[in-house]
């Protein structure tokens, strides 16, 4: 068990441009979550995975915002034509049944900055 | 939706004992999480409540109370690396996906 990894771990970027960040959950854990978190404040939802599917997506996420997790493992997040408001940190978390759905493990998330 | 609400910060001494109070608001009730986060590191479970009471882990303890849509966590024996981030989450109704407050930053000082 190597935890929650998350790949870059910073990405600075400029507006308008798109960036895609990675996520590998702990292995065997079915769900998968995104979350952001920009400083002061608490983590905010994006959206999350069981296996394959997208259960579940923020009311308040852009059109801008994509995630996918083609084969139940890992999970993309792309934004697209990127502002400045998207500067924050990208945080992801799985979990499992054996340790209780609720028992989220966080990976040290990838910092966004956009010029 | 939900609505959560939590002191922003909270200074304490070494040794000496915290709590850390949540209310909340939410449509239909899945439990409440609190989780710790050091600064610029990822948050780490710390409990979970979905019955009223008082459940103790070690130094940490943390109480809810449905009817009254609150919660706290209690920390005792301070120590220096107890100095972090601690969020109290709800799910959504009908859910089990946590939707975070601000949290509360404390301060451990000797």
């Amino acid at each position: 068990d190597t935890g929650v990894s998350q790949d870059p771990r910073h990405k600075i970027t400029k507006r308008g441009q798109n960036v895609t960040f990675r996520c590998d959950p702990i292995s065997e854990h079915n769900r998968l979550y995104w979350y952001r978190q920009t400083l002061g404040q608490g983590p905010e939802f994006l959206t999350y995975f069981q296996n394959e599917a997208q259960l579940e997506k923020s009311r308040l996420l852009s059109d801008r915002f994509s995630a996918e997790r083609p084969k139940g493992s890992f999970s993309t997040l792309e934004i697209q034509r990127t502002e400045q408001g998207d500067s924050a940190m990208y945080l992801c978390a799985s979990s499992t049944p054996s340790t209780g759905w609720e028992k989220l493990f966080f990976g040290s998330g990838t910092q966004l900055s956009v010029l | 939706g939900q609505n959560i609400d939590q002191p922003t910060e909270m200074t304490a001494t070494e040794g000496a004992i915290v709590q850390i109070n949540c209310t909340y608001q939410t449509s239909g009730f899945n439990g409440l999480f609190w989780y710790q986060q050091h600064a610029g590191e990822a948050p780490t479970f710390l409990s979970y409540n979905v019955l009223d009471g008082l459940e103790e882990k070690g130094r940490f303890s943390s109480f809810l109370s449905r009817s009254k849509g609150y919660s706290y966590l209690l920390l005792k024996e301070l120590q220096m690396k107890d100095s972090a981030s601690y969020l109290c989450a709800v799910p959504s109704g009908g859910s089990y996906i946590p939707t975070f407050g601000r949290g509360t930053s404390l301060i451990v000082h000797p």
